[in-house]
């Protein structure tokens, strides 16, 4: 059972490299999530996809793409890499539909830790 | 903006003793769950709350929501060494398809 799989674990970039952040679920999930951790700041979403071929803005969606390749993959790209994006980079999933009017459980991956220098 | 807020931001605690932790939030939800964060790693879901709810419990968790003052609170009893981990309430204010998290609680349990 590998739940919600995310590479890398660890990155370090330089300011204006770009990089792609994979995420795949094995759960046959419908939605999927970016989120991002700073101290003190808690969980911000970055954008979610609430089912394959669509994506959505959250929160903190500036310098940031993501791409719902297929039901199980969800990726985030930093197409140029900023300081203030050095951070902690989750991405989870559920098994809540598209018209469900209670969004359910979410289940994480590890995180990936990106530095920006 | 955050939706949730915890309230302590950090507490410490003998083993064996009871850990309240609070959550206040802005707008109206259809549910409030609660998540452990060890350090280091993802979140792990504990219990879900639904507006109707007043109380739930699961193990040694109590989780109770006030809907008129936007609050919920987990208890933690028996504390044990392993309940040292942050804790996050997360709303899904109003329905949709997002879930907010708080800022978290870093709970600590002194053996």
């Amino acid at each position: 059972n590998a739940g919600v799989t995310q590479t890398p674990k660890f990155q370090v970039l330089k300011t204006g490299q770009s990089m792609t952040l994979q995420c795949a679920q094995d759960m046959n999930h419908n939605s999927m999530y970016w989120y991002r951790q700073d101290p003190g700041m808690g969980l911000r979403l970055i954008y979610y996809s609430a089912s394959e071929g669509t994506t959505d803005k959250g929160e903190v969606p500036n310098g940031y793409n993501v791409s719902r390749l297929n039901k199980r993959e969800f990726s985030l790209r930093l197409e140029s890499a900023a300081p203030s994006q050095t951070s902690v980079y989750f991405c989870a999933s559920s098994g809540t539909g598209v018209f469900s009017t209670n969004t359910g459980e979410l289940f994480f991956g590890e995180g990936s830790r990106l530095t920006v220098l | 903006s955050q939706q949730g807020e915890e309230d302590p931001q950090a507490l410490s605690i003998q083993e064996g003793e009871n850990a309240t932790m609070n959550c206040s939030y802005k707008t109206s939800i259809n549910n409030l769950q609660w998540y452990r964060q060890n350090s280091g790693r993802g979140l792990v879901h504990l219990i879900l709350i639904r507006s109707n709810e007043r109380e739930k419990h699961s193990g040694r968790l109590r989780v109770t929501l006030d809907t008129s003052k936007k609050s919920s609170s987990l208890l933690i009893t028996a504390s044990r060494a392993a309940d040292t981990a942050s804790y996050f309430c997360a709303t899904d204010a109003g329905g949709n398809e997002k879930l907010t998290f708080g800022t978290g609680t870093r709970l600590t349990i002194i053996p």
